[in-house]
């Protein structure tokens, strides 16, 4: 277990629909980022939030949203869906948001299937 | 063309080889390197990470980086079956939110 914390493992859902992604970061990181993982794309950087602020933000379409609770728990919310929005999509976490931070640690992902 | 490129492989090699993954990268702002590994249908965990050029090793791993050539390269000596994964390359420039980007994921098969 990293003690990132995603929820739910799993989602499958219909076009046009919307869904939203939760994450919980390991005990004491402040920065969330949210990465989506296709076969075509590999791991694509979305958004980025500091202790509940937006700090940078990615290849990240306008139907993507995303915001992090004073819990520091954030969620990604994705409307309009598309079949092509089938992914997997990773939150990760680090202490301070910065390069200093040696990396991150990812969460186990949740797998979306558009049908 | 992407900015950073690693061969998709799959690489099958026979328990107790001596493994090197690679990859290659564009941006010469890129000072922070990372290797991660990510086993089927679980989140990426770090394996090494270097600053600038050099090397560095832990244990059977030992991650290279040649910043003049724009080329990073992760060894693993003995390989075990347990190495069965995607080894992923990841870099960084001095940005301030610490946004990594990924080269597309090596498959690597350990063959007991």
């Amino acid at each position: 277990d990293s003690g990132v914390t995603q929820t739910p493992k799993h989602l499958i859902t219909a076009t046009g629909q919307r869904v939203t992604l939760r994450c919980s970061p390991r005990s004491g990181d402040l920065s969330v980022y949210w990465y989506q993982q296709s076969l075509d794309q590999g791991l694509q950087f979305l958004i980025q939030y500091y202790n509940g602020e937006e700090r940078a933000k990615g290849n990240i379409l306008e139907r993507f949203s995303a915001q992090q609770f004073p819990d520091l728990h954030s969620e990604l919310n994705l409307s309009s869906l598309e079949l092509g929005d089938s992914a997997l999509y990773f939150c990760a976490s680090s202490p301070r948001g910065k390069v200093g931070d040696y990396g991150y640690t990812f969460g186990s992902g949740t797998r979306l299937t558009v049908v | 063309q992407k900015e950073v490129e690693q061969d998709p492989g799959p690489l099958s090699v026979p328990e107790g080889a001596i493994v090197s993954l690679n990859c290659t990268y564009s941006n010469s702002a890129f000072q922070y390197f990372m290797w991660y590994r990510q086993y089927s249908r679980k989140g990426p965990e770090l394996l090494m990470y270097t600053y600038s050029s050099g090397n560095k090793e832990d244990g059977r791993f030992t991650a290279q980086v040649d910043k003049s050539s724009k080329y990073i390269s992760l060894f693993i000596r003995d390989s075990q079956p347990s190495d069965s994964a995607t080894y992923l390359c990841a870099m960084s420039d001095n940005n301030a939110g610490n946004m990594l980007t990924f080269g597309g994921g090596t498959r690597l098969m350990v063959k007991p």
